[in-house]
């Protein structure tokens, strides 16, 4: 069964840093794009950030850059999301999702990032 | 960045009738347009990419249309289980952008 999960959310303090973990598995995770999409409570999808199966071609988000690094290390099937310089407006569910045919497809149950003092 | 439109922002609907969602785009698209439906406390889960391609396993009575700026979703007769929000999301240009958002909810 192709399944993603994500974890490493938590309550961080304005300024903080996380990192974010998505485990692959039931497919050849290093075949695939990867991607990073947010939801902030009760707002609508916002996504973050994307990586190619090899890790060489990455983009972000405006509202990210500078801030948070996608990485992959493909010999653990793990996609990561390292987010510094956390901000209140950051609060979100964060999904990772495989691409296929070059959408999002499979998307993992996410992982709740609170940023609060 | 591309911006999306997606109208109604509410759907009130009964089961059995047809639903038929909206998502304009600020600039165009080409075909490179999927929606995709979102229950309460559950990601999201692809239903049509490329404008009109069903996702294998997807029921058909979900269909898609249009190119360019504007596209629709039908649901042809709805069932109990579709009433959730749908959203339509865009990949032509980065960043990624979704729509706001439809909620269809039963009348």
């Amino acid at each position: 069964e192709v399944q993603l999960v994500e974890s490493g959310g938590g309550l961080v303090q304005p300024g903080g840093s996380l990192r974010l973990s998505c485990t692959a598995s039931g497919f050849t995770f290093s075949s695939y794009w990867m991607h990073w999409v947010r939801q902030a409570p009760g707002k609508g999808l916002v996504w973050v950030s994307r990586i190619n199966s090899d890790g060489s071609n990455i983009t972000y988000a405006d509202s990210v850059k500078g801030r948070f690094t996608i990485s992959r290390d493909n010999a653990k099937n793990t996609l990561y999301l390292q987010m510094n310089s956390l901000r209140t407006e950051d609060t979100a569910v964060y999904y990772c999702a495989r691409q296929t045919s070059g959408w999002p497809h499979i998307w993992g149950q996410g992982t709740v990032v609170t940023v609060s003092s | 960045e591309i911006v999306l439109t997606q109208s109604p922002a509410t759907l009130s609907l009964s089961p059995g009738e047809r639903a038929t969602l909206s998502c304009r785009a600020s600039q165009s698209v080409s075909s490179y347009l999927a929606w995709y439906q979102q229950k309460p406390g559950q990601p999201p889960r692809l239903l049509i990419y490329d404008a009109s391609n069903r996702v294998t396993g997807i029921p058909a009575r979900f269909s898609g249309s249009g190119s360019g700026t504007d596209f629709t979703l039908t649901i042809s007769s709805l069932e109990p289980e579709d009433f959730a929000l749908y959203y339509c999301q865009q990949r032509r240009n980065w960043p990624l952008t979704f729509g706001q958002g439809t909620r269809l909810e039963i009348k």
